[in-house]
């Protein structure tokens, strides 16, 4: 079975600065797809960025980048200038190519706090 | 709105009362994903439909938790006899069968006293 691991229960960050969110996991798969999701307090989950294992070129939106290490099976997030709005939960999260229910693997999150 | 939603947006209930919760997914998304989520924790699988099947069930949904997708619109949950156990935030999610992200919705946020 997969496993996604977050291992900083919570991060801060100034206003402007860059923080990092680690992520790792565990799979027997070669071919996967790892995504970062945020949770504002009290707001649905939206997708932030999306990494496919087979890309080695890593995955950028806006402030938003990965480091994806395939090797050492880790997916950490990097964001830039961050802003108060950033401050929530985020997910990492794994799901296998061939698998038709597409369902999601999730790790169990880092809270982060932007200070102003 | 044309997002997904959930509905009621809290329940709060009390042990052994049964609970159901509705799901309305993004219009034409063929699949609809639950999963619960409790208190600093990451979302957890519970089920899929594809269209009004239930392709699969995670060991998580015990015998007390039925979903249903009646022609492939939206879904219900519902948990029978809950217990303080199944106290957490319910989530749906939708995609269209061409699409790898899935879009979730604000959750039903359980209570069970």
């Amino acid at each position: 079975a997969q496993t996604v691991t977050q291992s900083q229960p919570e991060m801060s960050v100034q206003e402007a600065e860059t923080v990092t969110l680690s992520c790792t996991y565990d799979t027997s798969e070669s071919d996967y797809y790892l995504f970062w999701y945020k949770q504002p307090p009290s707001r649905q989950m939206i997708l932030v960025i999306r990494q496919e294992a087979y890309k080695q070129q890593n995955a950028t939106e806006n402030r938003f980048s990965v480091n994806f290490q395939k090797a050492a099976k880790s997916f950490s997030l990097k964001i830039s200038d961050s802003q108060l709005g950033d401050a929530a939960m985020y997910f990492c999260a794994y799901r296998r190519i061939n698998n038709a229910g597409n369902m999601l693997t999730f790790g169990g999150g880092t809270r982060l706090m932007v200070k102003p | 709105d044309t997002g997904v939603s959930q509905d009621p947006r809290h329940k709060i209930t009390k042990r052994g009362q049964n609970v159901t919760f509705r799901c309305d997914p993004i219009s034409e998304h063929n699949r609809l994903y639950w999963y619960r989520q409790t208190l600093g924790q990451g979302p957890e699988f519970l089920t899929y439909f594809q269209n009004e099947a239930q392709l699969e069930k995670s060991r998580l949904l015990s015998d007390r938790f039925s979903a249903e997708r009646p022609k492939g619109s939206f879904s219900t949950l519902e948990i029978q006899r809950t217990e303080q156990g199944d106290s957490a935030m319910y989530l749906c999610a939708s995609r269209p069968g061409t699409y790898n992200e899935q879009f979730f919705g604000p959750g039903t946020r359980l209570t069970v006293l």
